[in-house]
């Protein structure tokens, strides 16, 4: 595609409910990224993959939060147990040298 | 911790004037320094972006200054527009052996004023 792509674009979630949130990153992008977003705040670091591989997850808030990308394409975020502090806008980028180009982000709402 | 700290938190400059961010950083291994632009409702965008071994890079309007010494860099947007008006984070990462985790600035929403 001509860009990262990222769905849904709005979640709301009631708490304790389990959410994923999916990138399509640009095709042939070894590295991809997930950065959550809290209002007014810039965008802070959650976890790294290279291809399939999770090379950095040190970001990760809590054990709820677990990401994949087994096929070394599409990337999931899943956050288990939604509490109120997971909502933020949840963005994707992938990379081309030294550029990160982003998704439009998910925005999670957790009532 | 904050990695990198950004100011001023907003910005009101009218039609035609210079906007001035100014970002300063703490860990001396960051060695790559990109400004991004942000739309309500967008990703972040790469607007510029610096590395230490020069003081300035301009892009048309936009210009980076970095003082490698002071640990700082600012962005300057020359003739503002009001299509500028956006909020602007700075960031920095280590490249080379790093894979590019970026540390974002905390962002300044900049209005430019027709």
């Amino acid at each position: 595609g001509a860009g990262v792509s990222q769905s849904p674009r709005y979640k709301v979630a009631k708490r304790g409910q389990d959410v994923a949130l999916r990138c399509d990153p640009i095709s042939g992008h070894v590295s991809l990224f997930w950065y959550q977003q809290a209002l007014g705040q810039g965008p802070e670091f959650l976890t790294y993959f290279q291809n399939e591989a999770q090379l950095d997850k040190s970001g990760l808030p809590s054990d709820r939060f677990f990401a994949e990308r087994p096929e070394g394409s599409v990337s999931t975020l899943k956050i288990q147990r939604t509490q109120q502090e997971d909502s933020a806008v949840y963005l994707c980028a992938s990379r081309q040298n030294t550029e990160a180009f982003f998704g439009q982000g998910t925005r999670l709402t957790v009532v | 911790q904050q990695q990198v700290k950004q100011s001023p938190q907003s910005l009101i400059v009218q039609k035609g004037g210079i906007s001035i961010i100014n970002c300063a950083y703490e860990n001396t291994a960051f060695d790559y320094f990109p400004w991004y632009q942000q739309f309500p409702g967008k990703g972040p965008a790469l607007l510029i972006a610096i590395r230490p071994d020069v003081s300035e890079k301009k892009e048309g309007r936009f210009t980076i200054s970095f003082n490698k010494s002071a640990k700082q860099f600012s962005l300057h947007i020359m003739d503002s527009q009001p299509g500028d008006s956006a909020t602007y984070f700075c960031a920095a990462s280590k490249e080379g052996t790093s894979y590019g985790k970026l540390t974002f600035g905390q962002g300044t929403i900049l209005t430019v004023h027709p």
